[in-house]
């Protein structure tokens, strides 16, 4: 296991596109979170899974947004209808659930989104 | 809810000399704190986290990072930076709320 892995690193699409990304977390992680960084920024948290339950959602994950992990191992992220302002990494994380607050997150390189 | 702050965009430093990064946070009850640091085209690193227990706790490349409670920070430092410290730094809170980064540059 190589650690968090997320594809594609880069995608450019025009606005009004759909777009998909996918992350494969560690293996042996039960949780995994999709968070977005712009240019001078932070991540900024967008949702978790505990294993294949959404259990937390940003009110930055707008309608367009949509994540799963079907089988409580790789993750997807959608976004619908893109628009210009969807343009930042999305980064995948993951860990293992413990004392709140306190688990220790491994994560992926990112995967860029230009929105033309 | 928890909140951190960086009030720095950047710090510069000279090689061989201490290095401090700056962060404060905001919570009500114990914190959970951590750094992480971001290099180009890579995912952010795990450098250290407080929890609980002694208020200096030392992480990964020889940082450290100092919690005090009556000033609400939790500054990272190494006592020599090096060159290769070079990058982004990141605070971060409980469930992970990050700060806005904080460029270190160390000039040789």
């Amino acid at each position: 296991d190589t650690g968090v892995s997320q594809n594609p690193r880069h995608k450019i699409t025009k606005r009004g596109q759909n777009v998909t990304f996918r992350c494969d977390p560690i293996s042996e992680h039960n949780r995994l979170y999709w968070y977005r960084q712009t240019l001078g920024q932070g991540p900024e948290f967008l949702t978790y899974f505990q294993n294949e339950a959404q259990l937390e959602k940003s009110r930055l994950l707008s309608d367009r947004f949509s994540a799963e992990r079907p089988k409580g191992s790789f993750s997807t992220l959608e976004i619908q209808r893109t628009e210009q302002g969807d343009s930042a990494m999305y980064l995948c994380a993951s860990t293992n659930a413990g004392v709140s607050g306190a688990n220790v997150l491994t994560f992926g390189a990112g995967s860029r989104l230009t929105v033309l | 809810a928890q909140s951190v702050a960086q009030p720095e965009d950047q710090v510069n430093v000279a090689e061989g000399n201490p290095l401090t990064v700056k962060c404060t946070y905001s919570v009500s009850g114990n914190p959970y704190l951590f750094w992480y640091v971001q290099y180009p085209n890579r995912g952010l690193q795990f450098l250290l986290k407080y929890i609980t227990g002694d208020n200096l706790v030392k992480g990964s490349y020889g940082f450290e990072a100092e919690f005090n409670k009556s000033q609400t920070s939790f500054h990272l430092k190494k006592p020599s930076a090096l060159v290769s410290d070079s990058a982004l730094y990141f605070c971060a809170g409980d469930k992970l709320v990050f700060g806005a980064g904080t460029i270190l540059r160390v000039k040789s």
